[in-house]
């Protein structure tokens, strides 16, 4: 079945690090890849995407690259900013022809930026 | 657009009481689910509708309840609240494009506490 395995949390990090989270999956087919974000006391809110392999998505100093390869999509930032500390999940959407449109959302990775 | 919007924000209910939390969106969107947040958990399926008449289970349906009689709202229901059902909830929406359900938009969630 289609799964989302993400690093396992919490991460702290000084302001300007880099940072990197973990993400593979499993599909049956060729899904769509997300990468969303929560703030505290918000509702998730779409980060970037990509909808087919090799796609990079991009948004807010972020990146990340779909790799069939690898079956991973893990999320970058080159500088991170005491803004950035947040809840980030990464998840999948995959059409079936029996049973529609399914998401699959990893656990969540909570990440900490420290002035 | 107001988006997805949801209510009530916060409740406090007591073992066996039933109650509604409800969900809109006004963009027109197909697709609309229920999940469950909770601590080291990720977000957790309730309950699905890929549109109006037509609904269907996600990972944990037991104790919910949903309907979809119009494309705007989707309402979910517990029937008997137990404390176990203590959780924030997230409605979500997506649409089609070139027949695959994209990014979903989330509402700002209902914390519920169950006593």
């Amino acid at each position: 079945g289609n799964s989302v395995t993400q690093m396992e949390g919490p991460v702290t990090l000084s302001e300007e690090a880099f940072l990197t989270i973990n993400c593979t999956y499993t599909a049956t087919g060729y899904p769509s890849l997300f990468w969303y974000v929560q703030y505290p006391g918000e509702g998730l809110q779409l980060l970037l995407k990509a909808t087919k392999a090799d796609d990079k998505g991009s948004n807010k100093g972020f990146e990340a690259t779909y790799r069939k390869e690898t079956t991973s999509f893990h999320l970058e930032k080159g500088s991170v900013q005491v803004s950035d500390s947040a809840v980030y999940f990464c998840a999948l959407s995959e059409s079936l022809w029996n049973t529609g449109n399914q998401f699959y959302f990893g656990t969540g990775t909570s990440l900490t930026v420290i002035p | 657009n107001a988006g997805v919007t949801q209510t009530p924000k916060f409740q406090v209910l007591k073992t066996g009481q039933s109650m509604t939390l409800q969900c809109a969106q006004d963009m027109n969107h197909e697709y609309m689910s229920w999940y469950r947040q909770d601590p080291g958990m990720g977000l957790r399926l309730i309950h699905y509708s890929v549109g109006a008449g037509i609904t269907d289970q996600g990972e944990v349906p037991n104790g919910y309840n949903v309907s979809r009689s119009t494309t705007e709202d989707f309402p979910l229901r517990l029937l008997s609240a137990a404390p176990s059902q203590t959780s924030v909830y997230f409605c979500a929406s997506s649409h089609r494009l070139a027949g695959v359900y994209n990014e979903q938009f989330f509402g700002p969630g209902t914390r519920l506490t169950v006593l």
